[in-house]
């Protein structure tokens, strides 16, 4: 099993481009989640998904979109790059309900 | 809004010592959730709490769950420098889905 997995690693945008960060997950998990890390505020949930075809919002959703649409994929999408978005971007998935999440690598994205 | 609030943020301790993380949170959850991140890795699960009064041990860390002071602690014993890294709580909002909420994460060094 690969586990989590999370491409690219690395990634420069400028201001106003858009992207989509891939995650897929080999372990035939319900759950997906997105969340970005900054220094000091810990880890924050941008989305969610507790299966295929079913996504929500978390704290801080503005500027992102995802979908599920197989059980193994979970693209992040950012729509129109800000500086604000420089961050860690980190997938996990989980199952069942009250599990560990399992976390991939993580992508650092900058954004000029 | 759950809140999830962690202290001290910041822990420098010797080898040997022992000490304890408190991971305090706003609104009833009975699942919490112990991770550790090294530098510039991803985050690794250490511990799944799901009951009021659980208690897991492994090596020289323990948690514990008190649901009814909304209150988590893991606590290091006679600490050795592998353990330096950075620890983080977190809670599930609860319900059918799985929304983290994470603390802001403590930094600890072990020095020798």
């Amino acid at each position: 099993n690969a586990g989590v997995t999370q491409t690219p690693k690395f990634q420069v945008l400028k201001t106003g481009q858009s992207m989509t960060l891939q995650c897929a997950q080999d372990m035939n998990h319900e759950y997906m989640s997105w969340y970005r890390q900054d220094p000091g505020m810990g880890l924050r949930l941008i989305h969610y998904s507790v299966g295929a075809g079913i996504t929500d919002q978390g704290e801080v959703p503005n500027g992102y979109n995802v979908s599920r649409s197989t059980t193994e994929d979970f693209p992040l999408r950012l729509l129109s790059a800000a500086p604000s978005q420089t961050s860690v971007y980190f997938c996990a998935s989980s199952s069942p309900l009250g599990a560990e999440q399992f976390f991939g690598p993580g992508t650092r994205l900058t954004v000029l | 809004e759950l809140k999830v609030e962690q202290n001290p943020l910041f822990l420098s301790m010797q080898e040997g010592k022992n000490y304890t993380i408190y991971c305090n949170y706003s609104t009833t959850s009975d699942r919490l959730y112990w991770y550790r991140q090294d530098p510039g890795k991803s985050l690794e699960s250490l511990f799944v709490l799901l009951s009021n009064g659980a208690v897991k041990q492994e090596g020289r860390l323990m948690a514990s769950l008190d649901t009814k002071a909304r209150l988590s602690t893991l606590h290091i014993t006679a600490a050795v420098h592998d353990l330096s890294a950075t620890y983080f709580c977190a809670v599930d909002s609860g319900g059918s889905n799985y929304k983290l909420t994470f603390g802001k994460g403590t930094l600890l060094t072990v020095n020798p």
